[in-house]
């Protein structure tokens, strides 16, 4: 079936320093590709999102980048802080879902101060 | 604005129990997706409902079931409950006409004992 490969599974980070996540997608028909971080006892938060006519996107310290040839994107997060420290997936809409979002495994992100 | 209610926050149940959780979505979200979130499996795909209707639906036994009032106030059912069924549920609300911004509640976290 289709999916979403995420990787790291797990990064840790100094303060200060910068975090790369990368995720792969295999639904080619894929347009939109959002980032979703999840804290302790809550449910994911969307953070950033790209859709397939834009290569880059950036909101402060969080930038999303995307290859569409490669089906892959990535979350980069500069100046990392402590409370970057969470669980953070990437998704991708796949048309066997009727275009619902299919998420990647996750990325535990460890911020050492 | 309200964010999206899900209730109970926490679910203890035995082998072949039944149980149903509820979502409230966002003010004006005419779309309600669960997903079932376990540390092996991830973030995983159920069913959507849109208008009252299921509008998509993963790769789940019909043991998963849901439905969606007039208000867009959404429930879900697992009936004859497994302990295999231990997960998080959460719920996700959205406008419902394409666009794929999911807004997650901070879900229900059911055991089964």
């Amino acid at each position: 079936g289709e999916n979403v490969e995420q990787h790291p599974s797990t990064l840790s980070v100094q303060e200060g320093d910068s975090a790369v996540i990368k995720c792969t997608y295999s639904d080619s028909a894929s347009n939109y590709f959002p980032w979703y971080k999840q804290e302790l006892g809550k449910g994911p938060q969307l953070i950033i999102d790209i859709r397939s006519n834009v290569g880059e996107k950036k909101d402060q310290r969080i930038a999303v980048t995307l290859n569409k040839t490669a089906k892959h994107f990535s979350l980069h997060i500069t100046e990392t802080q402590p409370e970057d420290s969470a669980v953070y997936f990437c998704a991708a809409p796949f048309q066997e879902y009727g275009n619902k979002l299919v998420f990647g495994a996750g990325t535990i992100l460890r911020v050492k101060s | 604005k309200a964010g999206v209610t899900q209730t109970p926050r926490y679910l203890i149940k035995t082998r072949g129990q039944q149980v149903t959780l509820s979502c409230s979505p966002i003010s004006g979200h005419r779309s309600v997706s669960w997903y079932q979130q376990t540390p092996g499996q991830g973030l995983q795909f159920l069913f959507e409902y849109f208008s009252e209707t299921q509008r998509n639906k993963g790769n789940f036994p019909g043991r998963f079931s849901g439905r969606q009032f007039s208000n867009s106030r959404s429930e879900m059912n697992v009936s004859t409950l497994e302990l295999g069924d231990s997960a998080l549920y959460l719920c996700a609300s959205s406008f419902g006409g394409g666009d794929e911004k999911l807004f997650f509640g901070s879900g229900t976290q059911l055991s089964v004992l």
